[in-house]
């Protein structure tokens, strides 16, 4: 089964809307999750690392007001992209950190696809 | 420099048949995982493969085998037999330091994999 829960999988919304995709930890507590971002045909870019009860860590170039990211739980993380404009449209997928690591030391959601009119 | 590089944009594979994936990497760490990811376009990020750079042997899962030659600093994914099922986005990424400290992974541009019946 799944591992890891993201929602939701599509937004459409009107630009200058907040967005918030939340990213959950089904298996295990997770003190560290990430964020990427994803442009079409492209890899998967780092955005921040995110920390449970602490501030999360942005890459740089990465707007942290932008997108504002809380980890106020061990199995729950957000990702809030403020005032977003067309721009902002992307896929961003979230993984969580594996607590053992071994051989698959991050587990990713399912992407959220985001499209601002 | 690039960590990760994939220098295949796409490629394509008669079904049944072997195809080989290119990845090379590049960091001093003598301790690194390498992994293999495939997309398909509805967007998650599937597992397929991993490699540690102690490991002494290739690793294999099912149709997928790592062809790993640490002096080349390669690590190529051979899928065999190849299914209609296999058309996707193939990633390989690289986590530097061990399962303990490392949690970073770094991406490479993706190959887009064509199976044709």
């Amino acid at each position: 089964g799944a591992v890891v829960s993201q929602h939701p999988s599509w937004v459409i919304c009107k630009s200058g809307t907040s967005v918030k995709i939340e990213c959950r930890s089904l298996d295990f507590q997770a003190t560290t999750m990430f964020w990427y971002r994803q442009f079409p045909k492209q890899s998967l870019m780092l955005m921040a690392t995110s920390n449970e009860g602490s501030k999360a860590t942005y890459e740089q170039g990465v707007e942290k007001d932008k997108f504002l990211i809380n980890h106020a739980s061990l199995t729950l993380s957000t990702l809030t992209v403020t005032s977003a404009h067309p721009e902002d449209s992307s896929f961003y997928i979230c993984s969580v950190e594996a607590p053992r690591r071994g051989n698959q030391p991050q587990h990713f959601g399912d992407g959220t696809r985001l499209s601002i009119l | 420099a690039q960590k990760i590089t994939q220098t295949q944009p796409g490629m394509f594979v008669q079904e049944k048949e072997a195809v080989t994936l290119d990845c090379t990497y590049d960091t001093s760490d003598p301790s690194y995982g390498l992994f293999w990811y495939k997309q398909p376009s509805s967007g998650e990020m599937i597992f397929l493969i991993y490699q540690g750079s102690y490991d002494q042997q290739n690793a294999t899962e099912g149709r997928y085998s790592l062809n790993f030659q640490k002096a080349r600093k390669s690590a190529n994914l051979v899928i065999s037999a190849s299914q209609l099922g296999d058309s996707a986005m193939y990633f390989c990424a690289m986590r530097e330091g061990d399962s303990y400290t490392g949690n970073q992974f770094y991406f490479g541009t993706g190959t887009s994999l064509t199976v044709i019946p």
